[in-house]
């Protein structure tokens, strides 16, 4: 696609529900990553993959949350028994190569609140 | 975890000056970017500058980079008020990408 995309743009979801969140990155981009932004405050890693695979996933905040990528393509990112402290944007990047060269494009966010 | 810290933390200027804010980070670099933010959604890359290069310009942005001291500087010449917005340097290591808290611009008219 022409940017990376991101939906929802907007969750409202009750403390305990799952919620999904989806990106899909850039085509052909081969990294795409994942950072949760609280409001007014600067962006905290959750995990990265290169392809399909995750090698980074100490970012993610608790076993609650969880990611997964099919077809180098396509992200998950779930997050289980919401509580009000997931309250924020969550951001998907993506670029084109390894080494980390590369610019990488952001999506516009999916903004999820916790009630 | 975050990687860069900012400073300052809010810079506040009258639109024509320039505006300088400062990154610094501990680990080992491939190369420093530094990104635009409005209204708390996607970022927008500004420019990107390799470990083995000491300066860098693109319009009215300069950065420079020094490894040695591991800061980077943003320098944004002649400020609008379009220029209003959170800036964050994101340091790159082979594909973990690290954001510092960002600075919040505000260019006064």
């Amino acid at each position: 696609g022409a940017g990376v995309s991101q939906s929802p743009s907007n969750k409202v979801t009750e403390k305990g529900k799952d919620v999904e969140l989806r990106c899909d990155p850039i085509s052909g981009h081969t990294a795409l990553y994942w950072y949760r932004q609280s409001l007014g405050q600067g962006l905290e890693f959750l995990i990265y993959f290169q392809g399909n695979s995750a090698p980074d996933k100490s970012g993610l905040p608790s076993d609650r949350f969880s990611a997964e990528r099919t077809g180098g393509s396509v992200s998950t990112l779930t997050i289980q028994r919401t509580q009000q402290e997931d309250s924020a944007v969550y951001l998907c990047a993506s670029s084109r190569e390894t080494g980390g060269g590369n610019t990488i494009y952001f999506g516009e966010g999916s903004w999820l609140t916790v009630v | 975890s975050q990687q860069g810290e900012e400073d300052p933390q809010a810079l506040s200027i009258q639109e024509g000056e320039n505006a300088t804010m400062n990154c610094s980070y501990k680990t080992s670099i491939n190369n420093l970017q530094w990104y635009r933010q409005n209204s708390g959604r996607g970022l927008v890359h500004l420019i990107l500058i390799r470990s083995n290069e000491r300066e860098k310009h693109s319009g009215r942005l300069r950065v420079t980079l020094d490894t040695s001291k591991k800061s980077s500087s943003l320098l944004i010449t002649a400020s609008r008020a379009a220029d209003t917005a959170s800036y964050f340097c994101a340091t790159v290591y082979n594909n973990d990408m690290r954001f510092g808290a960002g600075t919040r611009l505000t260019v006064k008219p």
